[in-house]
């Protein structure tokens, strides 16, 4: 199994500044993805990190307020833009080679 | 695109009673279901999964089975114990690599 880290593990941040997310995985992956989870709901996909191409994003998540970053098959970035209270959640990466996917021990956000 | 329904949202049991957990998926086409365990706090952690090829596949005291023609598939966890309490996360997915969809959880509280 990928182990997956994540930097920072918890941050508050201003309205209106932007946060990068960082995810490392411990071993070269095809696909990771970008997921957000609101306490004591699911996880909701953000996106797809592609490397070398573009991320795929979900009905309801834009680039320009999540741009997503995949320089190599270990690493993405996720960086929350132009924050408001209402991004306020816990943000996860999480990788695959084929089948399993393994999440990062998340980022939780808070906006004030 | 998939949907996942998962049932019940909160089950509560006794210790080394049986408890079940339900999923039904949309997409004729996923062939893959992951069921994740999520302690308060932590990350998903992949506790077992399951291919559209098998019917069953169990793992010590966990089990899953997967009727492909009902589209449904369900966790058993046998003989619970305290440290079973958790949140649980069924999903699909419809080729190796690609995104899961998330059942909307269930919290398993398991009474000593």
């Amino acid at each position: 199994s990928a182990v997956i880290s994540q930097k920072p593990s918890r941050d508050i941040c201003q309205r209106g500044t932007s946060l990068t997310i960082q995810c490392q995985v411990d071993s070269q992956v095809t696909m990771m993805f970008w997921y957000r989870q609101q306490p004591g709901q699911s996880l909701t996909l953000i996106a797809t990190a592609n490397q070398g191409s573009e991320a795929t994003y979900e009905s309801g998540f834009v680039i320009d307020k999540f741009p997503i970053s995949r320089p190599n098959l270990t690493f993405s970035t996720l960086t929350v833009s132009n924050m408001s209270p209402e991004d306020s959640s816990i943000y996860l990466c999480s990788a695959t080679g084929h089948y399993e996917q393994y999440f990062g021990p998340g980022t939780r956000l808070t906006v004030t | 695109g998939e949907n996942v329904e998962q049932h019940p949202s909160t089950l509560s049991v006794q210790e080394g009673d049986s408890a079940v957990i339900k999923c039904t998926y949309s997409d004729s086409a996923s062939n893959y279901f992951p069921w994740y365990k999520q302690e308060l706090g932590k990350r998903p952690q992949l506790i077992i999964d399951i291919r559209s090829n098998v019917g069953e596949k169990k793992d010590q005291r966990i089990a899953v089975t997967l009727n492909k023609t009902a589209k449904h598939f369900s966790l058993h966890i046998t003989e619970t114990q305290p440290e079973d309490s958790a949140v649980y996360f069924c999903a699909a997915m419809w080729n190796a690599g690609n995104m899961l969809t998330f059942g909307g959880g269930t919290r398993l509280m398991v009474k000593p």
